[in-house]
């Protein structure tokens, strides 16, 4: 089954607004998650990546935020804007291969 | 630096066909990851390799399909005697350790 998988298959919001994009895994030993945004037609777009010795991580408009506790990984994109909108997929690395999960479309209305 | 390449990007096969699909890592790559995507799915690992070496295949279905990454030159994907449901968009990705992996725009294959 699944390993890594998401809360929220679609997520509307405004443009302006900051998104939660959320997503849990179950593989405790994975040490290294990635988030990954794609557009229709394109191939995943490397976001942001968090090692598991982190709780936080902040780029430019995103930050993930990782709980070991409870296996927990979200994405915050600040100020959402229209170009934001894709589908946002969440990936952790066991020993060799990155496992995905299903995904969250992230619709932004102007 | 030019990213991921992978050709063709759309594929069209017959059933019974040979597809075979190419991906040319990033410079200085070494990993090279093969994933297949259904539509409004996620993506599914398949290989994992590195320079003439198949490190994971787990995720391979264990007929007609094949994956080498020679010394020199692409990776390929090779599907035997294609199916319908062989469908879908197949996804390359590069990397210089095995974490931050690129990828690549994908290779749309369709069986008619």
């Amino acid at each position: 089954g699944e390993s890594v998988g998401l809360h929220l298959p679609t997520l509307s919001v405004q443009e302006g607004d900051n998104s939660i994009i959320n997503c849990a895994y179950s593989n405790s030993a994975s040490d290294y998650f990635i988030w990954y945004k794609q557009e229709s037609g394109k191939g995943p777009q490397f976001i942001i990546d968090i090692r598991s010795n982190m709780d936080k991580r902040q780029g430019q408009r995103v930050t993930v935020l990782l709980n070991k506790t409870v296996k927990h990984l979200s994405l915050q994109i600040a100020a959402t804007q229209p170009g934001d909108s894709a589908v946002y997929f969440c990936a952790e690395t066991g020993y060799s291969t990155l496992t995905f999960g299903k995904g969250t479309m992230l619709l932004v209305s102007p | 630096n030019a990213g991921v390449m992978q050709n063709p990007r759309h594929l069209v096969r017959r059933r019974g066909q040979e597809a075979r699909l190419r991906c040319s890592p990033m410079k200085g790559h070494s990993h090279v990851y093969w994933y297949r995507q259904l539509p409004e799915e996620g993506l599914k690992f398949m290989v994992y390799l590195q320079k003439e070496n198949i490190i994971d295949e787990s995720g391979m279905p264990k007929e007609r399909f094949s994956a080498e990454f020679p010394k020199e030159g692409p990776s390929i994907l090779r599907i035997q005697q294609v199916v319908r449901g062989d469908s879908a968009a197949y996804f390359c990705a590069s990397s210089p350790e095995r974490f931050e992996a690129f990828f690549g725009q994908g290779t749309r294959l369709t069986v008619v």
